[in-house]
């Protein structure tokens, strides 16, 4: 079946460094990508997304590229905030899915020290 | 505005008890999903609902229950049967039609005491 791999956490990093977190899925047809963002206590909010091979999704300084070839949608910043600090998902959901349903990653913890 | 709600934010309960959460949605989608989050984990799939008066099984559906009487809801009812129900619950729900992301709501906590 579908699944998709997240680099562990957590990732520390400074304030205005830059930000990578990988994502590679296994997926049969063609899937859609996508990256939420979840601040403590709270649900999940899609960051970007991409629908198509070569897409690139952006938002509030984030990008993610969807790349057919070597199968990945790594997340990218070029300078976090402390604000950043969160847990990241990666998701997909294909039409090979039954029912169509997003499968996620099992998230990245970013934590940006000031 | 448009959305969904889940209700309580934060719930206790004894064991042995059954506890239902709450999810509304006036967002008009067709599709509804119930995920657990434990500590430090990813979302486990629990229920889906693709259209009214039908659900699925997710990946870890044993001691939980479901209904989906109106399209805007689609309650969970943690039963007694479920062994470690302390965690994250978080609803979600989707247009139902193509590849289009999910919208999520706040989230309820619930704690066994």
């Amino acid at each position: 079946g579908n699944s998709v791999t997240q680099m562990e956490g957590p990732v520390t990093l400074s304030e205005e460094a830059f930000l990578t977190i990988n994502c590679t899925y296994t997926a049969t047809g063609y899937p859609s990508l996508f990256w939420y963002v979840q601040y403590p206590g709270e649900g999940l909010q899609l960051l970007l997304k991409a629908t198509k091979a070569d897409d690139k999704g952006s938002n509030k300084g984030f990008e993610a590229t969807y790349r057919k070839e070597t199968t990945s949608f790594h997340l990218e910043k070029g300078s976090v905030q402390v604000s950043d600090s969160a847990v990241y998902f990666c998701a997909l959901t294909s039409s090979r899915e039954y029912g169509n349903k997003l499968v996620f990653g099992a998230g990245t913890i970013l934590r940006v020290k000031s | 505005d448009g959305g969904i709600t889940q209700s309580p934010k934060y719930l206790f309960r004894k064991e042995g008890q059954n506890v239902t959460l709450s999810c509304e949605q006036n967002l008009n989608h067709d599709a509804m999903y119930w995920y657990r989050q434990d500590p430090g984990q990813g979302l486990r799939l629990i229920y889906y609902s693709q259209i009214v008066n039908d659900f699925q099984k997710g990946d870890i559906a044993e001691g939980y229950s479901v209904s989906r009487e109106k399209k805007e809801s689609f309650p969970l009812t943690v039963t007694s049967a479920q062994k470690n129900p302390t965690a994250f619950y978080l609803c979600a729900s989707r247009p139902g039609t193509g590849l289009s992301e999910a919208f999520f709501g706040q989230g309820t906590r619930l704690t066994v005491v």
